[in-house]
């Protein structure tokens, strides 16, 4: 089955950029989604197909995927920011929807 | 605008089949393109896929679960319906449902607020 691996936890100042990566093989040829999810709440769309933002998501949030590697980036990170953040593809061969693991991006 | 929400109970006992509804609006699950499917999450762990079902009934399930889990849909409700047999107090869980439109890989786009659930006797 398709594993997607996600650092556990990411640390940013405010203002600085933050880089979360999703690995999996070949990632590069399937089309990743992002959501946020803070405490509490359900998770929320942020990028979808590797980088298109759904309306009402700031600017800051942008994503990129390519080999074995998607990433989303939040360009001057704002305290509001800090959540936990999970990659989403398709596996194509097992028709099946795969999570990553998550990761926790704590603001210092 | 569209809403889902979930429903079902809050408590059941290990072996017990559990049964949640997905209640939505702003949408049809009979336009084609559109699905329904099921997530859920353990206290403090990751997002965990469960079951899609789609405008035309087609279904997929998690494969680790998959002998477990019958989704179905009740298009003039506007609800989808996730049974669960066997329940045990690892299925302890949030359940989400959400919407999805376009193809295999589309986004989960519009999610319901959730309900946890506790398994225990």
């Amino acid at each position: 089955s398709y594993v997607l691996t996600q650092p556990p936890s990411v640390s940013v100042a405010p203002g600085k950029t933050a880089r979360i990566t999703c690995g999996g093989n070949n990632i590069g040829s399937k089309s990743v989604h992002w959501y946020q999810q803070k405490p509490g709440q359900a998770p929320v769309l942020v990028i979808y197909y590797d980088r298109d933002r759904p309306s009402g998501i700031p600017e800051r949030f942008s994503g990129s995927n390519s080999e074995n590697t998607a990433t989303l980036i939040i360009s001057r990170v704002e305290d509001g920011d800090e959540a936990d953040y999970y990659c989403q593809v398709w596996d194509n061969n097992n028709d099946h929807v795969i999570f990553g693991g998550g990761t926790k991006l704590t603001v210092l | 605008q569209i809403t889902l929400k979930e429903s079902g109970p809050t408590l059941v006992k290990p072996t017990q089949t559990l049964t949640l509804a997905c209640t939505f609006s702003g949408f049809s699950l009979s336009t084609s393109g559109v699905g329904v499917g099921w997530i859920r999450q353990p206290p403090g762990k990751a997002l965990e896929w469960l079951a899609l079902i789609y405008w035309d009934d087609d279904k997929r399930y998690s494969p680790s679960l998959k002998s477990r889990l019958t989704i179905t849909k009740d298009t003039s409700k506007n609800q989808v319906v996730l049974t669960m047999t066997n329940m045990d107090p690892v299925d302890t869980a949030t359940y989400y449902c959400a919407h999805r439109r376009g193809g295999f890989d589309s986004p989960l786009d519009y999610w319901g607020q959730g309900t946890l659930l506790t398994v225990s006797s």
